[in-house]
């Protein structure tokens, strides 16, 4: 059974950079598809972006296109998930999840995201 | 503002039955799978429902899912005091700002009185 357990909590400057890690365990990267999301104070679930195996580069939300890069080490079975030029406005907590779907053709079908991280609270502040 | 439409709350009495609703378009729920996630405070997301209707293996039958067009529902029966948490409603989208991506509903405060 695939368990996700992610990096410990950062406190950030405005204007630098986090990156949080995704480790797998029971599971490979390899196998099945990554994707993050966040959950800042009071606000609702947030797609940041996601990595299908065989599916060539990562895809990201528009909303942080150019700040978020996802990346995968598969020797360790650890994926990271880096975002730039934080402000305050990106605090939260970041989560990884299994994207369960199923490849169909040049397409993959997602079905829902059924394994979670542990979750990385980030906090932004000077 | 999210994507998908979901009620800001609801709230209903231990034993009784209640709905979300959910309502997106054709290049998200219209075209694409729903599933339903349970968030308690302080806890990563648990999904309820996967691809519109399908419960996971220890997931209550008290949880149930639907979707019809271009809008999805979560139904919850026998209302347990435990079920007091806040639910989000997801879907794959296929234009999502010129690109693809999942797309969540604002999420439901889920009140037991």
């Amino acid at each position: 059974q695939v368990q996700l357990v992610q990096s410990g909590a950062e406190v950030k400057k405005p204007g630098s950079s986090v990156k949080v890690s995704c480790k797998a365990s029971g599971g490979s990267f390899k196998s099945f598809a990554l994707t993050w999301v966040r959950q800042a104070p009071g606000q609702g679930l947030d797609w940041m972006g996601g990595a299908i195996p065989f599916f060539g580069t990562p895809n990201y939300s528009q909303k942080f296109q150019g700040r978020v890069t996802i990346t995968t080490d598969e020797s360790t079975g650890t994926a990271f998930m880096e975002l730039t030029n934080l402000t305050s406005e990106d605090t939260a907590v970041y989560y990884c999840a299994r994207d369960r779907g199923e490849n169909w053709g040049s397409r993959y079908i997602h079905y829902s995201m059924d394994v979670w991280g542990t979750g990385t609270t980030v906090i932004v502040s000077s | 503002q999210s994507v998908l439409t979901q009620p800001p709350s609801v709230s209903a009495a231990p034993g009784q039955n209640v709905t979300i609703s959910c309502s997106g378009n054709s290049s998200n729920i219209g075209s694409n799978y729903v599933s339903w996630y349970q968030v308690l405070p302080g806890t990563a997301p648990k999904r309820l429902i996967s691809e519109n209707n399908q419960r996971p293996s220890g997931i209550p039958d008290r949880f149930s899912g639907s979707k019809t067009g271009t809008s999805a529902t979560l139904g919850i029966s026998g209302l347990q005091t435990a079920d007091e948490a806040l639910y989000y409603c997801a879907s794959w989208d296929n234009s999502l700002n010129g690109g693809q991506g999942w797309v969540f509903g604002g999420g439901t405060k889920m009140t037991v009185l």
